[in-house]
């Protein structure tokens, strides 16, 4: 049964810290993995990630995928309190199935 | 639009009424996503359309769930006979063409008394 497992499941940090998150997988014919932010409803899409060792980087956000290993991460820098959301891990299966990991429940203290 | 249209934000209904949801797509998106996500729980896929067709059903929980699209543009979502388990946030994504990136729309938050 293909499946997305995230961690940590929630994370507390202070302003200025950094923190990763962690998504590894088991599918078949695996397509690409992508990064989402959900602050309340709507998930907004980070990164799409489908060739190995290839760091994207937007602002302070910066992901990898190791298609070996099966696993993506997600590093945040210098943490704001804006970042505290559910950071969900996505991967796309075939041509249109997407399989969601449980997400990241990120808190950042002022 | 600007961005992917849901309605209603919020619907509260009674055990074993039927409730439709919509879902306006990205002016041009052909391909529309619809998930289901459970307090505490991750998105569930339940069905995916390229156009008007929906080439795998096979992610709807049962029976009682059905969708449509027409005219390559708004999808309905229908739930017949809701039940309790139903009450979920459910989220309507849009792409263009079979390219990865999903746009989302609100999500329609259904609660089945």
């Amino acid at each position: 049964e293909d499946k997305v497992v995230q961690s940590p499941l929630s994370l507390v940090v202070h302003e200025g810290d950094t923190v990763t998150l962690n998504c590894s997988y088991e599918v078949t014919n695996f397509r690409s993995l992508l990064w989402y932010k959900q602050e309340k409803k709507a998930p907004t899409f980070l990164f799409m990630l489908t060739s190995s060792g290839i760091e994207k980087k937007s602002g302070r956000l910066s992901s990898i995928l190791d298609k070996k290993e099966l696993f993506s991460i997600l590093n945040i820098t210098a943490t704001q309190t804006g970042d505290s959301a559910v950071y969900l891990c996505a991967v796309v299966s075939g041509t249109y199935k997407y399989i969601f990991g449980t997400g990241t429940r990120l808190k950042v203290l002022a | 639009g600007a961005g992917v249209s849901q309605s209603p934000s919020n619907k509260v209904t009674e055990k074993g009424k039927d409730v439709e949801l919509r879902c306006d797509p990205i002016s041009g998106h052909t391909a529309l996503y619809w998930y289901r996500q459970s307090l505490g729980q991750g998105l569930e896929f339940l069905i995916y359309f390229q156009g008007n067709s929906a080439p795998d059903k096979s992610g709807l929980p049962s029976d009682r769930f059905s969708a449509e699209r027409t005219g390559g543009s708004v999808s309905t979502l229908t739930i017949q006979r809701t039940q309790q388990e139903d009450s979920a946030v459910y989220l309507c994504a849009s792409s263009f063409g079979r390219q990865e990136t999903q746009y989302f729309g609100p999500g329609t938050r259904l609660l089945v008394l």
